[in-house]
């Protein structure tokens, strides 16, 4: 079983729709959360901490339930450009990043 | 502020030839590593450096691969005899090294070994 595990996807949703992805994890010492989008053919890139209290950053809303090891990420109204995959990141107390397959977005006109 | 650089950018090899990649991290940035990107998958972590010491590379085939940070500032991953199966996306990241400090990617080399 990986660390880190997302819905495979794909999905792919209309413009305006709202989407939710979802991220379990395995290691109960993780301390960091993260979530990255990563363009077809380029590098990730950091989109969003996740916090305990949940956060949000324009139309995207992270969460999470560190005693259910879950993480979760929302896009509302989803736009063209939204479509990417989103990696969910957990990291360890040494800095030690581990990915998530990464989930693939289409957002269709 | 200037990224992560890496090149090349792409490389074409037959197998049981080496190659060697290049990484330079952002300015100020302690923290290096290396990863490997599958098709469809996300990175793994090959080694991380903290200044010049390798702090982790338990993931490293250390029977083909080999890195080295000299000097804590740029970095060179390289794989002899490299096998049709290294075939991926190798990406450089930095970090500041600070606890719960996120990382930033180069844009990666993509491989092909035919």
């Amino acid at each position: 079983r990986k660390e880190v595990e997302q819905d495979p996807g794909p999905f792919n949703v209309p413009e305006g729709a709202t989407v939710a992805f979802n991220c379990t994890y395995s290691n109960s010492a993780s301390q960091s959360f993260f979530w990255y989008r990563q363009d077809c053919r380029k590098e990730p890139k950091l989109l969003m901490s996740v916090y305990s209290s949940g956060n949000e950053d324009g139309r995207f809303t992270a969460q999470l339930n560190r005693a259910s090891q879950y993480i979760s990420l929302l896009i509302r109204d989803s736009k063209l450009s939204d479509s990417a995959t989103y990696l969910c990141v957990v990291m360890r107390n040494n800095n030690d990043m581990r990915f998530g397959a990464g989930t693939r977005l289409t957002v269709k006109p | 502020e200037a990224g992560v650089v890496q090149s090349p950018r792409y490389k074409i090899i037959e197998k049981k030839q080496p190659v060697a990649f290049w990484c330079n991290p952002i300015s100020g940035h302690n923290t290096l590593y290396w990863y490997l990107q599958n098709l469809g998958q996300g990175p793994e972590l090959l080694i991380r450096y903290e200044n010049e010491e390798a702090v982790d590379d338990s993931q490293l085939p250390k029977d083909r691969f080999s890195a080295e940070r000299l000097k804590g500032v740029d970095s060179t991953l390289k794989i002899q005899p490299a096998e049709l199966g290294d075939s991926a996306v190798y990406l450089c990241a930095s970090s500041k090294g600070l606890a719960g400090e996120t990382q930033y990617f180069g844009p990666g080399t993509r491989l092909l070994v035919l």
